[in-house]
């Protein structure tokens, strides 16, 4: 069981709008910054937002991350067939004094 | 650009140990820490832990305490990640990462990834 919860999965239409959630505790979201990361099938993981909601070069704008207390969230409008990939939420954990995942979900474009 | 070029492939016996190495490049080595992280077949991210490389310091993730050891050569640019006492479920490919932050996952490069299996 992972520390931080997403949903196995979601799917959403080309064009459409999809959100994935994560949530946490006072220990890690709720008191250090969020990161999502990217993994298409077969290759290593990508960082796709860092502190919350910052986009690193080559990430479109159609993606976006917001915070709220001890849950964080993951956008991206406009949806696309690359798209397609498995997202995982990460934060620093004050308790454990160590970094942890959320268990990933996996984006289907249908 | 950064670059991080980790050892090939693994297969070990139960029991044994495991050395996987990642070369960086295109950055000042001793600037930025490195994770390990690995992922078992079919399995999310899970993070194992950090060394700086300016100072040697290291933070192992509890679960893996005693069994794992982090070292950097800087002559060679080298972070390396031993692994004692293999057991099947440390079966995984494992991923080394720059780490742009003091504290958070803030892991802007990743290496290719090693598979290491442990298998009798």
């Amino acid at each position: 069981q992972s520390v931080l919860i997403q949903p196995p999965s979601v799917s959403g239409t080309p064009g459409q709008r999809v959100t994935i959630s994560c949530s946490g505790g006072n220990s890690n979201i709720g008191n250090n910054d969020v990161y999502w990361y990217q993994q298409l099938p077969g290759t290593a993981p990508k960082l796709f937002i860092y502190r919350n909601n910052q986009r690193p070069s080559g990430v479109p704008d159609r993606v976006s991350g917001s915070k709220s207390g001890t849950s964080a969230s993951l956008a991206i409008s406009g949806l696309r067939s690359e798209d397609e990939a498995d997202y995982y939420c990460a934060a620093w954990d004050d308790s454990l004094s160590g970094a942890v995942f959320g268990g990933g979900t996996q984006l289907t474009v249908l | 650009q950064v670059q991080l070029v980790q050892s090939g492939a693994e297969v070990k016996m139960p029991g044994a140990s495991v050395k996987v190495s990642c070369k960086a490049s295109g950055y000042t080595f001793t600037t930025y820490g490195i994770s390990w992280v690995r992922q078992a077949p079919g399995q999310g991210l899970e993070w194992m832990g950090w060394i700086s490389p300016y100072n040697r310091n290291t933070n192992y993730a509890q679960k893996l305490q005693g069994r794992v050891t982090m070292s950097t050569d800087t002559s060679t640019s080298t972070v390396y990640m031993e692994l004692r006492s293999l057991r099947s479920d440390d079966t995984a490919v494992y991923y080394c990462a720059r780490d742009s932050s003091g504290a958070g996952p803030y892991f802007d490069s990743w290496g290719q990834g090693t598979l290491v299996t442990v298998s009798s």
